[in-house]
C-alpha cells in the first residue's frame, strides 16, 4: 500500500492559489491518485481524481509529474468556504485498503 | 449526493454494551468501508466489503465485526464497547473505477 505524505498544514488568504504537494514514492502501476476534502462534522467529499499528467474540473486541478511519486492539488482563487482538511489517497478503491494519512489543515483568512 | 445513510447519527452507549451501527445505501456499489475518526486524526479503516458475505479487516478492527448480508447494507458491531472506541465512525461506498462516497458520520460516545 503507498503511503502518502502531506504538510501538516497550510494558510492562505481569499482570491490567492494554493498548491497542496502530497509526496507517494511506492506508488503502483496501477494506483491512481485521489484528493478528498472534509469539513468538521461532515463526511470527506471526493474533489479529483488522476493517473498522470494534468487533471483540471471546476473545483481545482491535479498535476502528476512523469514518475507519479508526488501529486499537487492546486485550489484556485480560494475562499473562506475552502476552509477544511485535504486527504492525498494512493491506491484503487475497491481494490486496495486505502489508507488516509493525517492530511493538510488549510486555513483561509480574509 | 450518492445514496448512502448511516445511522444512528449519534448514540451513547456504556461500556460493556454491545452497539450496532449500520450503513444503507442505495447506489448498488459493491464495495463498502468503515472509518473511525478521531481528533486530530486522518480517518483509519476498521473493515471493508467486496461483496456480499465477504469482507476483510483494516488497519483497526480488533473489537470489531462486521456483516454484510445484502448488497445495500454494511453492519459495524462493537461486541463490547469501551471508552477507546468513542469516536465518529464513517461508512463508505464505491464501486468498479469510481471514487468513494462516505456518509455523514456516527457520532458514538461510549460512557
Amino acid at each position: 500500500l503507498a503511503k502518502t505524505t502531506q504538510p501538516i498544514s497550510m494558510d492562505s488568504y481569499e482570491g490567492q492559489e494554493v498548491n497542496i504537494t502530497c509526496s507517494h514514492n511506492n506508488i503502483a502501476t496501477n494506483d491512481y491518485i485521489t484528493w478528498y476534502q472534509q469539513f468538521p462534522s461532515q463526511g470527506p467529499r471526493f474533489i479529483i481524481q488522476g493517473y498522470k499528467t494534468k487533471v483540471t474540473n471546476e473545483v481545482a486541478s491535479l498535476f502528476i509529474p512523469a514518475d507519479r511519486k508526488s501529486s499537487t492539488l492546486s485550489l484556485p482563487r480560494v475562499s473562506l468556504s475552502d476552509t477544511a482538511v485535504y486527504y492525498c489517497l494512493v491506491g484503487v478503491w475497491g481494490t486496495d485498503k486505502l489508507i488516509f494519512g493525517t492530511g493538510t489543515r488549510l486555513q483561509v483568512f480574509p | 449526493d450518492a445514496g448512502i445513510t448511516q445511522s444512528p447519527r449519534h448514540k451513547v452507549t456504556e461500556t460493556g454494551t454491545p452497539v450496532t451501527l449500520r450503513c444503507h445505501q442505495t447506489e448498488n456499489h459493491r464495495y463498502m468501508y468503515w472509518y473511525r475518526q478521531d481528533p486530530g486524526h486522518g480517518l483509519r479503516l476498521i473493515h471493508y466489503s467486496y461483496g456480499v458475505k465477504d469482507t476483510d479487516k483494516g488497519e483497526v478492527s480488533d473489537g470489531y465485526s462486521v456483516s454484510r448480508s445484502k448488497t445495500e447494507d454494511f453492519l459495524l458491531t462493537l461486541e463490547s464497547a469501551t471508552s477507546s472506541q468513542t469516536s465518529v465512525y464513517f461508512c463508505a461506498i464505491s464501486d468498479e473505477d469510481t471514487e468513494a462516497f462516505f456518509g455523514q458520520g456516527t457520532r458514538l460516545t461510549v460512557v
